[in-house]
């Protein structure tokens, strides 16, 4: 069982909009950044967004993150077929050891 | 240009200790920041944070997993190693090295992982 809480799956069609949302506590999400990771079929995770809100290189400006208290979220506008996949927010608890959550699989109808 | 490759056995015994390698280039784990962690994904699972090891020595270790697991580092080779002993076949999953920086918090690189299987 993950640290984190997020939904097994979510779904919207083509060109829609779907958030994702990542359930922690005041020892991990609470006092620390949030990340997520793209996960396509058989390959390895795919840093998405860092320290809550920001993008590395390279990923699109449609995905975005927020942080809220002991809880984030992860949207995504302008869905594509590409863009199923499992995601999975992380952060640190507070001995600097990571957790991660379970796990949401995208669906794009 | 950041890169990370696993290597280590793809099949292990059950009890038998685990020995991976992760190599990596394009930075130095010698610098002021730079971390390497390792995070394992049993088929169909979710990710599970095992250990990280720091620039300055400091190892952190999954506390369900601490008393089986051992994280070190060989800054000349840019090779970090993780050990876990009295494998299972519970243990059977995709392990991952990846690159943390203290300042983006995040893994940033990701090696492609190395499926380790715990069978007799």
């Amino acid at each position: 069982q993950s640290v984190l809480t997020q939904p097994p799956s979510v779904s919207a069609a083509p060109g829609q909009k779907v958030t994702i949302s990542c359930s922690g506590s005041s020892s991990n999400i609470g006092n620390n950044y949030v990340s997520w990771y793209q996960q396509l079929p058989g390959t390895a995770p795919k840093l998405l967004i860092y320290e809550n809100n920001k993008r590395p290189s390279g990923i699109p400006d449609r995905f975005s993150g927020s942080k809220s208290g002991t809880s984030a979220t992860l949207g995504i506008t302008g869905l594509q077929t590409g863009d199923e996949a499992d995601y999975y927010c992380g952060t640190w608890d507070s001995s600097l050891r990571g957790v991660f959550g379970g796990g949401t699989k995208l669906t794009v109808l | 240009q950041v890169t990370l490759r696993e290597s280590g056995p793809a099949l292990v015994k059950p009890t038998q200790t685990l020995t991976l390698t992760c190599t990596f280039s394009g930075f130095s784990l010698s610098t002021s920041g730079m971390c390497v962690s390792w995070i394992r994904q049993p088929p169909g699972k979710a990710l599970e944070w095992l250990a990280l090891i720091d620039w300055d020595d400091d190892k952190y270790y999954s506390t369900s997993l601490k008393t089986r697991l051992t994280i070190s580092k060989d800054t000349s080779k840019n090779q970090v190693v993780l050990t876990m002993t009295n494998m299972d076949p519970v243990d059977t999953a995709t392990y991952y090295c990846a690159r943390v920086q203290t300042g983006g918090h995040a893994f940033d690189y990701w090696g492609q992982g190395t499926l380790v299987t715990v069978s007799s």
